[in-house]
């Protein structure tokens, strides 16, 4: 079993729906990322948390410590919103244990 | 601050040949990550540094891959011989407390 687990792996949806992405971890964490890569291939840092809810414009993310548990929500999706969604946690040491991914496409 | 600077952007050599990635990370952070991404497994970490010592290479694939940290603001990645299975895009990030930031990566293609 992999210590981070994402779903859905691939998502597609219109643009205006309301996406959720799941991230699960089987390690003790300090801290939590979500990160994006479009498919120009940069990546590029969401949020790091380590408790409670962050939000930045449309993007929310949430984290349960007690459940190991991550969410990744984005309000309003657009095309635009179309990348790479990768979660990603800080392990016993100091190196991040990465999700898979899930890919998601926004259609207009 | 530019953030971290990876050069060259796109390599393209061929099989046998010596290759060498580097990495300018941002100014005053004291961690620095060296990442090879492929379709096939997706993002691996390959080693990384803290204060220009390096502390975990399990990573690295082979006695092939070698990397250094020479001073605070430079880093090297490099592969000899170079083989067409090490073809993917190499990512530097820097990290000062928990965020890491990422370089633009370099796409390195070996025929």
């Amino acid at each position: 079993k992999n210590e981070v687990e994402q779903s859905p792996q691939n998502l597609t949806a219109q643009e205006g729906e309301f996406i959720t992405i799941n991230c699960s971890y089987s390690v003790g964490i300090s801290a939590l990322h979500w990160l994006q890569q479009h498919p120009g291939g940069g990546i590029v840092s969401l949020f790091m948390l380590s408790s409670g809810k962050k939000k930045h414009g449309r993007l929310i993310a949430t984290i349960n410590i007690q459940e190991k548990h991550s969410s990744l929500h984005i309000t309003a999706s657009h095309p635009r919103d179309s990348a790479v969604y990768i979660c990603a946690v800080k392990g016993p040491n100091y190196q991040l244990i990465w999700g898979a991914g899930t890919k998601l496409i926004i259609k207009p | 601050d530019a953030g971290v600077i990876q050069s060259p952007r796109h390599e393209v050599t061929e099989m046998g040949q010596e290759v060498t990635l580097r990495c300018k990370p941002i100014s005053g952070h004291d961690y620095l990550f060296w990442y090879r991404q492929t379709m096939m497994r997706g993002l691996e970490l390959l080693i990384y540094f803290n204060n220009n010592v390096p502390i975990d290479d399990s990573g690295m694939p082979e006695d092939r891959f070698s990397a250094k940290m020479p001073n605070a603001s430079f880093s090297t990645l490099k592969i000899q011989p170079s083989e067409p299975r090490d073809s993917a895009v190499y990512f530097c990030a820097s990290s000062f407390y928990n965020e890491q930031f990422f370089g633009p990566g370099t796409r390195l293609t070996v025929l």
